[in-house]
């Protein structure tokens, strides 16, 4: 079954240090993996994703993700954090078991809270 | 803004009431979602229509119902709903199903059912 961990329910850091947001994920075959994020009161912004080629995505608002096959995961990371990064994100793989209607679906993680103080 | 408006914003009704809530896209896509967030649970995807038909029901209860009239606009049709349906309702669309598309999601409606 396709599926998708993100390991920590919170994850604190200081301001100006870098951050990691953990994903790892299991698939039959190749995936394409996403990270979205949720400023409270608002839906779901994407940030980034991954297809294919260059192991080391670069997306939004300075955020960029490594997908390492071997392991299996897809970790969220800045090299210095915002206080305004401060939100709940989410990893997500594209369900492509291929057949019926399932081939565009999203399987989400249960989210990350990113805690970023001054 | 992500091309993706949602109305209402926030919504309060009894039991007894029926309501709509409402989607409308402006990317020219082709596929259009609702999904769930509850407290503390994954985002549960609903509905997912294709070029205005439906491809997927994940077994949703039949107090909700769906309708996608074009491809630009889809509404989720509400009525006596439950406590426990108070939630997040999110909707998304992507240009298609297939492939590695990406989703791009409105603001949400809040839902309190009393």
């Amino acid at each position: 079954a396709q599926s998708v961990a993100q390991p920590e329910d919170q994850v604190n850091v200081a301001e100006g240090n870098p951050l990691t947001v953990k994903c790892t994920y299991s698939v039959s075959g190749n995936p394409y993996l996403f990270w979205y994020v949720q400023y409270p009161n608002r839906g779901l912004q994407f940030l980034l994703k991954y297809i294919t080629g260059d192991n080391l995505v670069k997306g939004s608002y300075g955020f960029e993700a490594e997908f390492n096959k071997s392991q299996t995961s897809f970790h969220l990371k800045k090299p210095s954090a915002l206080v305004s990064d401060s939100a709940l994100y989410f990893c997500a793989v594209r369900d492509m078991r291929g057949y019926g209607g399932s081939q565009g679906n999203l399987i989400f993680g249960k989210g990350t809270k990113l805690s970023v103080k001054p | 803004e992500t091309g993706v408006t949602q109305t209402p914003r926030h919504l309060v009704m009894g039991m007894t009431n029926k309501k709509s809530l409402k989607c409308e896209q402006h990317l020219g896509h082709n596929a259009m979602y609702w999904y769930k967030q509850s407290a503390k649970k994954p985002l549960e995807l609903m509905f997912v229509y294709s070029l205005e038909e439906r491809v997927e029901n994940n077994s949703v209860p039949s107090r909700f119902s769906p309708e996608c009239p074009n491809s630009s606009h889809l509404f989720l049709h509400l009525h006596t709903l439950q406590p426990e349906d108070s939630a997040l309702y999110l909707c998304a669309s992507s240009q298609d199903l297939q492939g590695p598309d990406t989703q791009y999601f409105g603001p949400g409606t809040r839902l309190t059912v009393l």
